[in-house]
């Protein structure tokens, strides 16, 4: 059982470049999101979904697309990087919003640098 | 917006020691989460709690969840090297998952 699977691991950018950041899960959760994780600001939501066809911004979307043409793929675009977006990029999903008993499961991250 | 802070920020102890990490905020949460994270890894979690005063134990790790579900602890007996890691919790709400700052771990031989 793969879980959630992110690709690439590791990404270099020159500012300017644009990217998409693959995830899949393979447990049929309804709920994905993206999260990004920076020294001392913790873990930070970009955007998420609640199920295929419907995606909504969460705390820090600016220069970030997300699409949810699937159940089990949510990808994050970059349209044009910036130094500001390098960080550790997680997606995660689960059963249903991530309250009550229902655990984020992530995937192990994509490394991204903007230079 | 809901906010979790978490203390302390990093604490680096001895082998065998206990210690205890705290979770607190002003605002109400449904369930509290806490997960560990190692490095290059994505968290995993640990344990929820949903009730509050509730305690839940995993071997040597104790939480507790507070009465009124504004905060939680966790506590590490005998800690050993490999509990090191980022102990984060999360606070759980209408709007999803909130999550603290973290608090890194050293555990040292």
């Amino acid at each position: 059982n793969a879980g959630v699977t992110q690709t690439p691991k590791f990404q270099v950018l020159k500012t300017g470049q644009s990217m998409t950041l693959q995830c899949a899960q393979d447990m049929n959760h309804e709920y994905m999101s993206w999260y990004r994780q920076d020294p001392g600001m913790g873990l930070r939501l970009i955007h998420y979904s609640v199920g295929a066809g419907i995606t909504d911004q969460g705390e820090v979307p600016n220069g970030y697309n997300v699409s949810r043409s699937t159940t089990e793929d949510f990808p994050l675009r970059l349209l044009s990087a910036a130094p500001s977006q390098t960080s550790v990029y997680f997606c995660a999903s689960s059963y249903v919003r991530g309250f009550g008993n229902s655990p984020l499961h992530f995937g192990n991250g994509t490394r991204l640098t903007v230079t | 917006t809901q906010l979790l802070e978490q203390s302390p920020q990093f604490l680096s102890i001895q082998e065998g020691e206990n210690l205890t990490v705290y979770c607190n905020s002003s605002s109400v949460f449904s369930s509290l989460q806490w997960y560990r994270q190692e490095p290059g890894e994505g968290p995993v979690l640990l344990v929820t709690v949903v009730t509050g005063g509730e305690v839940k134990k995993l071997k040597r790790l104790t939480f507790q969840f507070g009465d009124a579900r504004k905060d939680s602890s966790l506590h590490i007996t005998a800690a050993q090297p490999g509990d090191t890691g980022l102990y984060l919790c999360a606070g759980g709400g209408a709007d999803g998952l909130t999550f603290g700052k973290g608090t890194h771990l050293i555990i040292q031989p």
